[in-house]
């Protein structure tokens, strides 16, 4: 595809049910990264892919958040038993590769509410 | 521990009202430091990588220039579709891939 697809694009969910996020990255894009976006706070990150492992998780928050990526393509991240404190914008962004020394392209995010 | 600061959190200019924000950051070692432009509802959208002191990029009305501690970018003769958030973002120059970002510029431009 042309750029970062992200799903669904809104999410309305009830505290302490779990949610499912979907990225598809830039076709040919071997790198992957989520970011979360809370009101008045900075992008900040959870976890990065290269191919479909992830050599850092070192921003999830806590246990409940888990990500994977399947085929080097498509990735989900898992939020178990959501909290009201989850509720942010869900970025992804995919990179040519993590060598570093290339863009990070962003999608457009999943704005997740917990009720 | 990285750290971006951006200056000021908001700013109103004029239409032709040239002007520019700050970035100031630390980091252990610096392999690139972004901007990013991001409109209200979407995703941040990529426009410049700098990579050593003294480089400048420019597209358009926007110029970005690095120094050691800071980078700044400069918008001449802004227009109303420049408004936006100005994000900037470091990477270290260590095996983390993360981008450390900053809280962000709200850029208004008047007609």
């Amino acid at each position: 595809g042309a750029g970062v697809s992200q799903s669904p694009s809104n999410k309305v969910t009830e505290k302490g049910k779990d949610v499912e996020l979907r990225c598809d990255p830039i076709s040919g894009h071997t790198a992957l990264y989520w970011y979360r976006q809370s009101l008045g706070q900075g992008l900040e990150f959870l976890i990065y892919f290269q191919g479909n492992s992830a050599p850092d998780k070192s921003g999830l928050p806590s246990d409940r958040f888990s990500a994977e990526r399947t085929g080097g393509s498509v990735s989900t991240l898992t939020i178990q038993r959501t909290q009201q404190e989850d509720s942010a914008v869900y970025l992804c962004a995919s990179s040519l590769d993590a060598s570093g020394y290339n863009e990070q392209f962003f999608g457009p995010g999943t704005r997740l509410t917990v009720l | 521990e990285d750290q971006v600061t951006q200056s000021p959190e908001a700013l109103r200019l004029q239409e032709g009202e040239s002007s520019s924000l700050n970035c100031s950051y630390t980091v252990s070692g610096l392999r690139g430091l972004f901007w990013y432009r991001q409109d209200p509802g979407k995703g941040p959208e990529f426009l410049f990588t700098l990579y050593s002191a003294g480089e400048e990029k420019e597209k358009e009305r926007l110029k970005a220039t690095l120094t050691k501690k800071e980078s700044f970018l400069h918008i001449t003769a802004p227009k109303p579709e420049d408004s936006a958030t100005y994000l900037c973002a470091v990477q270290a120059d260590t095996g983390r891939r993360a981008l450390t970002f900053g809280s962000g510029t709200r850029l208004q431009v008047q007609p």
